[in-house]
This record gives C-alpha cells, sequence and structure tokens, in this order.
C-alpha cells in the first residue's frame, strides 16, 4: 500500500523567513504533484513534477523531486501572508490511462506579519 | 478550456436521508472523474473513480455509490446518509491520454459541504 508522508503538519512561520515542507511516498513514482487548499476551498494544482531532479519555481515556491530516495520538497522563501493555507503533496502510481493519486496529509501553513 | 462543476455547494440532511451530488465537466471528452471526501482535519480519501460511461471503480466500501450516466456527468448517491458522511466532497477530472497530457494535474471542483443531522 502507497503512503505518502508529508511533515511537518503545522508550519507557523513569520513573515520573511524560508522554510521547507517534506514529502516522502513508499512506493516507486515518476509523478509528483502539489496542491494548495484556502480555508473552505477546494484544491488549486501548484506544480506537476515528472522525473527525478525536476524543479520548478512559481514565485516564492520552489519544488522538486528525487525519485531515487522518493522525496519532495516544497521550499518558500520569503513567506508573505497570502502563502497562509494548506498544501498536499499527491503521488500517482497508476500507469496509463487509469490513474489516481495518492494524498499526503497535507501542511497547515500560517505565516504571521 | 476545460471547466468542472459540483452542486450543490452546501447541504445540510438528516440521517437516514438519500444523496444525490452531481457533478459535470465542459470542454473535454472521456475525462476521468473522480469523487473525494475530506474529513474534518483535511486528509482526502480517494471514494471512485471512473475511466468511462457506466465504469466505476470503488476504493472504500462504504456507505456511497456513484454513478456516471453520460461521458462528462459523475453522480454520488446513497440510499440513506449516515452521520459519518458529513465531510466536504470534492469532483476532480484528469485527461485520460496521458501522453501529450502527462504535465496535467487532476482538476477539482468547488466541492460540496455536507453536513448530517
Amino acid at each position: 500500500e502507497l503512503k505518502v508522508e508529508q511533515n511537518p503538519l503545522f508550519l507557523s512561520m513569520q513573515e520573511g523567513k524560508n522554510y521547507t515542507i517534506y514529502c516522502n511516498y513508499s512506493t516507486t513514482s515518476d509523478r509528483l504533484y502539489w496542491y494548495r487548499q484556502d480555508p473552505g476551498k477546494s484544491l488549486e494544482s501548484l506544480f506537476v513534477l515528472l522525473s527525478n531532479g525536476a524543479v520548478k519555481q512559481e514565485g516564492r515556491l520552489m519544488a522538486s523531486l528525487d525519485t531515487k530516495a522518493r522525496l519532495s520538497t516544497l521550499h518558500i522563501t520569503a513567506a508573505v501572508h497570502d502563502l497562509s493555507a494548506t498544501y498536499f503533496c499527491a503521488v500517482d502510481i497508476s500507469g496509463g490511462s487509469n490513474y489516481k493519486l495518492t494524498f499526503g496529509k497535507g501542511t497547515l501553513l500560517t505565516v504571521n506579519p | 478550456s476545460q471547466t468542472i462543476h459540483q452542486w450543490p455547494a452546501t447541504l445540510v440532511q438528516p440521517v437516514g436521508s438519500p444523496l444525490s451530488l452531481e457533478c459535470t465537466v465542459e470542454g473535454t471528452s472521456n475525462p476521468n472523474l473522480y469523487w473525494y471526501r475530506q474529513a474534518a482535519g483535511r486528509g482526502l480519501q480517494l471514494l471512485f473513480y471512473s475511466v468511462g460511461i457506466g465504469q466505476i471503480s470503488s476504493e472504500v466500501p462504504q456507505n456511497l455509490s456513484a454513478s456516471r450516466p453520460q461521458d462528462r456527468q459523475f453522480i454520488l448517491s446513497s440510499k440513506k446518509l449516515l452521520l459519518s458522511d458529513s465531510g466536504f466532497y470534492l469532483c476532480a477530472w484528469s485527461f485520460r491520454d496521458r501522453g501529450p497530457y502527462s504535465n496535467q494535474p487532476q482538476h477539482f471542483g468547488d466541492g460540496t459541504r455536507l453536513s448530517i443531522l
């Protein structure tokens, strides 16, 4: 059974600081996804990481994937209040056209002024 | 472009009553469709997915069922709701043909918040 573990589950940051969220998964996969969820809202796709060594950046967020270590990171640079949300990683282990995602439990990020 | 519609946005139902949540996708054909539930405390649980009309795979045995009567329509149902069915229900879609869309994620609807009294 695929397990996806995120840590930390809760993260309180000061504005302007840097931090990293980690996502470990237990089964070989070459696709990993990061989503953001604002309170009471749906999930918004942030990044799709397709291969070992993939790195993607959008604004203050940068995601990377190490398939050999089965590890993805979401790095936050110079955090601002607008980044406060819950961040999920998800792993896809299905092949072909029949794909399913297994999600981590999410990291609740709070950025304080 | 593609859009996903999910309704109702909120629903309050008594225990033992039936349920029907609907999801439709526009702007694409033959999508994969998914139903997730998110209980208080955030984790997402995949309930059902479908790769075609009438083709439903259940991930978790429960009090719910799903149907796909049309290519871009996905329905979540229950004959008798339980208190434990409360939660935030999310419908999602993805391209079925992964080749040219390999960099595409699953796209989520706005969700239905279901409260059972």
